[in-house]
């Protein structure tokens, strides 16, 4: 199983302030994902990038929210000024093209305070 | 509605015995995912399935198409098997974004 890491593990930010995600895969796949849950609620899709520009997003995924693949490795997610309600689990998966299954990071717990 | 429903919400079973949970939906789809979160919060990848059967020792996942749902088996289930398991859907058409149940959370007594 492809290997995906996370950093941080966990953010504590200011309400207002700028946070980066970020998603690096071990392995060389091209499909990338971000998907977020909020405590005690269900996994829900953000945004998915491929070949370097984004593919499809959510309703939740609007103007405060960008995706990148800055040096070809990392896949950042980034919140521009952050809200109350953007507390949760970020998750990052990637897929390769030869198959559907989605593979997960261990996530980035965001708190904004 | 929901597109994606699972049941039980939460199952409470006793070491060694049989575990199924279920995943209706009500779209068409072209795979479904059931993943594992554990307690720290981390997803892993259990299955990925369009048709038929598959098995990864004590866990089975079916699914049946023409009636949009699928079953998550556990045997000879073990206290390390508590967890929240997802199944997760990826609609028929364009797009491969995920769509997710709200889980079933299992807990394994010895």
């Amino acid at each position: 199983e492809p290997e995906v890491t996370q950093t941080p593990s966990h953010q504590v930010t200011q309400m207002g302030q700028e946070v980066i995600l970020r998603c690096v895969p071990i392995s060389n796949h091209l499909y990338f994902y971000w998907y977020r849950q909020i405590l005690g609620q269900k996994v829900e899709f953000l945004v998915s990038f491929y070949n370097n520009e984004i593919s499809e997003k959510s309703e939740i995924f609007d103007d405060q929210f960008s995706v990148e693949r800055p040096d070809g490795s990392n896949f950042t997610l980034k919140i521009r000024s952050t809200k109350l309600e953007d507390s949760a689990m970020y998750f990052c998966a990637i897929r390769t093209s030869e198959s559907y299954e989605q593979y997960f990071g261990p996530g980035t717990r965001l708190t904004v305070t | 509605k929901n597109e994606v429903e699972q049941s039980p919400q939460n199952l409470t079973a006793q070491e060694g015995e049989f575990i199924t949970i279920n995943c209706s939906y009500s779209v068409g789809i072209s795979a479904l995912h059931w993943l594992q979160q554990h307690p720290g919060g981390g997803i892993v990848s259990l299955f990925m399935l369009s048709s038929g059967k598959k098995k990864h020792g004590r866990l089975i996942a079916t699914i049946n198409i023409q009636e949009k749902h699928s079953s998550l088996h556990i045997t000879a289930s073990h206290p390390r098997d508590s967890a929240v398991y997802i199944c997760a859907v990826k609609l028929g058409g364009s797009g491969s974004r995920l769509t997710f149940g709200e889980g079933t959370q299992l807990t394994v007594n010895p």
